[in-house]
């Protein structure tokens, strides 16, 4: 079983403080890593993905990921209220079309 | 770029009746699309695998006679939800694939359906 594990959560950061969201999965043949946000009652949407070792940053967004360790995180730094919502981590399959989802972090910014 | 349109948002219908989703690539060639179910509190649920031209793949436990899924054109899927019973109010959300095998793309949703059985 192909399996994407992260903390339920809520993480609750003050807001302006860093949230750190992180991910573990099974799967080695799983190339990239996706990172969504959905808010209550909407679809998820695409915040950003990575497939290389290390860092990659998309604005107050840092994904990190860790094949070694088969371990993947984001980082919101200067979170504010609006970043609360439900993250989701997905790993792709090894035809690299579909995903393997986390249960998601409930990330709470308290203002 | 990248959008999805998926409609209709919300449907409320009797028990018994059917019902049919509908889910576009709008910018893209989706070489695949997704069906996910998602119940309160819960994460997505596949429910189906669909590529243009082909049957369906169905995840184990979602019946492929209630959940008829067709997939006409590289831009447009169907999830078509027969006969419908309270117990199959959910949320029902696609994705689009736009890459091809090994190319590891994201996929990208619709803003989802969400439907209530009377």
């Amino acid at each position: 079983q192909k399996e994407v594990e992260q903390n339920s959560g809520p993480l609750s950061v003050p807001e302006g403080a860093i949230a750190s969201l992180n991910c573990t999965y099974s799967d080695r043949g799983s190339q990239s890593f996706f990172w969504y946000r959905q808010y209550s009652g909407k679809s998820p949407e695409l915040i950003m993905f990575i497939y290389s070792n290390g860092d990659k940053e998309d604005g107050r967004f840092t994904a990190q990921l860790n094949k070694a360790s088969q371990y993947v995180s984001l980082l919101i730094r200067d979170s504010q209220p609006s970043d609360s919502a439900t993250y989701l981590c997905a790993g792709n399959n090894n035809a690299g079309n579909m995903l393997t989802f986390g249960g998601g972090t409930r990330l709470m910014v308290k203002p | 770029g990248a959008v999805v349109s998926q409609h209709p948002s919300w449907v409320i219908c009797k028990s018994g009746t059917s019902v049919k989703i509908e889910c576009r690539s709008l910018d893209f060639q989706a070489t695949t699309m997704f069906w996910y179910r998602q119940f309160p509190k819960q994460s997505l649920m596949l429910m189906a695998t669909s590529n243009e031209g082909s049957k369906a793949t169905y995840e184990q436990g979602v019946e492929k006679d209630k959940f008829l899924i067709n997939h006409a054109s590289l831009t447009l899927s169907t999830l078509t939800v027969t006969s419908a019973h309270p117990e199959d109010s959910s949320f029902y959300i696609c994705s689009a694939y736009p890459g091809g095998v090994y190319s590891n793309q994201p996929q990208h949703f619709g803003d989802g359906t969400r439907l209530s059985i009377l």
